[in-house]
């Protein structure tokens, strides 16, 4: 059964820091990519990050580029987000998700965690 | 960037009714959408991708249908479990992604 379980969210300053953890089991995490996907409180889903299985290729929404880094650890079926810079509007639960290939159309989420909520206030 | 855009926000439904959602793209995303159920409080579950498969454990009464620019999602006859948001998502543009706002099915 593929698992995934975000952890490290929770009450941070504007400026602050928080990185966030998933960890990932039932599948061989080092042959998926990788996605962080974030819903502010009420609202719907924004994708944030992608990163391939060697961490060789990452892409960001314009968003978070320069404030956000996705990494992962393959040795320990991790994956990670760190997030600096902090603003109010990045507040959300961030869901750490697997994606899946299909020959035929190609790249999509097939695996969601329950995710984790960061919330930046003063 | 594509935008992805989804109607009617809100959708009143009686149980064991059809429930009919649309989502268009700003552009043409061939057959790369794929449909999205969340509940309260849960994470989101994979319905459908390739625009018309469904994945897997995914109840026949839900179908999607479509492709370019115009998606239909179908729940055929609608059991209580199916009250949520539903989401569609463009991966065309891999590897950004982009969902459409929503649409909550709630009970009429």
């Amino acid at each position: 059964e593929v698992q995934l379980v975000e952890s490290g969210g929770g009450l941070v300053q504007p400026g602050g820091s928080l990185r966030l953890s998933c960890a990932a089991s039932g599948f061989t995490f080092s042959s998926y990519w990788m996605s962080w996907v974030r819903q502010a409180p009420g609202k719907g889903l924004e994708w944030v990050a992608n990163i391939k299985q060697d961490g060789s290729e990452k892409y960001y929404v314009d968003s978070v580029k320069g404030r956000f880094t996705i990494s992962r650890d393959n040795a320990k079926n991790s994956l990670y987000l760190q997030m600096n810079s902090l603003r109010a509007e990045d507040t959300a639960v961030y869901y750490c998700a697997r994606v899946a290939y299909d020959i035929l159309t190609g790249y999509f989420i097939d695996y969601w965690g329950q995710g984790t909520l960061v919330t930046v206030s003063s | 960037e594509i935008v992805m855009t989804q109607s009617p926000a809100t959708l009143s439904v009686s149980p064991g009714e059809r429930a009919t959602l649309s989502c268009r793209a700003s552009q043409s995303v061939s057959s790369n959408l794929a449909w999205y159920q969340q509940k309260p409080g849960q994470a989101p579950r994979l319905l459908i991708y390739g625009a018309s498969t469904r994945a897997t454990g995914i109840p026949a009464r839900f179908s999607g249908s479509g492709s370019g620019t115009e998606f239909t999602l179908t729940i055929s006859s609608l059991q209580s479990e199916d009250f949520a948001v539903y989401y569609c998502q463009q991966y065309n543009n891999w590897p950004a992604l982009t969902f459409g706002g929503g649409t909550k099915v709630e009970i009429k």
